[in-house]
């Protein structure tokens, strides 16, 4: 089983709040990801990680900016927040290795923005 | 044309039938395909990987991948109720991306 944690589980705020949605994982992966995903739909990538101090902007454009600072942790911000902004978002690692790339992905955030 | 491709169902079969799967990709070059199973307000978790053309077995669930037609598929064998989910299909591109299908919905009929 994957040791990947994502917090808050569920949060509900108003417009134009700053929120950091966490992500950790205890598996020493160098890859980290974040996804968008709404009801029904198919998961968008917006950020992506390959190790410490590496990030990327995914296929979604997004308001959202991520860190790594660590291995192990890499939460994404919304400095402002917006109701477009109310969907699931879903971390994600894996580590390459010979040949695999498995993506573990932890619980989830389902954020709702009023 | 999409990099991932599956149709978005829903498919439904009958409980102990065999449920076919199908996934479709762009990039020849692809090397890794993965197959994710998706409940209703859950994460995605992995189901199977396949790497090598041919069928891999685990359990009731068998991956086939050819290359040459740039085609992968999942089949279940004894189908229960409990795998209704949505089905993604993802692939590993040349540019180390993994690149997600938009799933497909099954639905097991009692």
């Amino acid at each position: 089983e994957a040791d990947i944690y994502q917090t808050p589980r569920y949060l509900v705020i108003g417009t134009g709040k700053k929120i950091t949605l966490e992500c950790s994982q205890t598996m020493g992966h160098d890859k980290m990801y974040w996804y968008q995903q709404d009801p029904g739909m198919e998961l968008h990538l917006i950020h992506y990680s390959y190790g410490v101090n590496s990030t990327e902007k995914g296929d979604l454009s997004s308001e959202s900016t991520v860190s790594r600072i660590r291995t192990e942790h890499f939460p994404l911000t919304l400095e402002s927040a917006r109701p477009s902004h109310t969907s699931q978002y879903l971390c994600a690692s894996s580590r390459p290795l010979r040949g695999t790339d498995t993506q573990y992905f932890g619980p989830g955030t389902r954020l709702t923005v009023l | 044309q999409k990099e991932v491709e599956q149709n978005s169902g829903p498919l439904s079969v009958p409980e102990g039938a065999i449920a076919s799967l199908n996934c479709t990709y762009s990039d020849r070059v692809s090397q890794s395909f993965f197959w994710y199973r998706q409940y209703s307000g859950k994460s995605p978790e992995l189901i199977m990987s396949i790497y090598s053309n041919g069928d891999k077995e685990d359990g009731r669930f068998t991956a086939q991948l050819n290359k040459a037609s740039q085609y992968v598929s999942l089949l279940i064998r004894d189908s229960q109720p409990s795998d209704s989910a949505t089905y993604l299909c993802a692939v590993k591109g040349r540019d180390d991306k993994i690149i997600f299908g938009k799933g497909t919905r099954l639905h097991i009929l009692p």
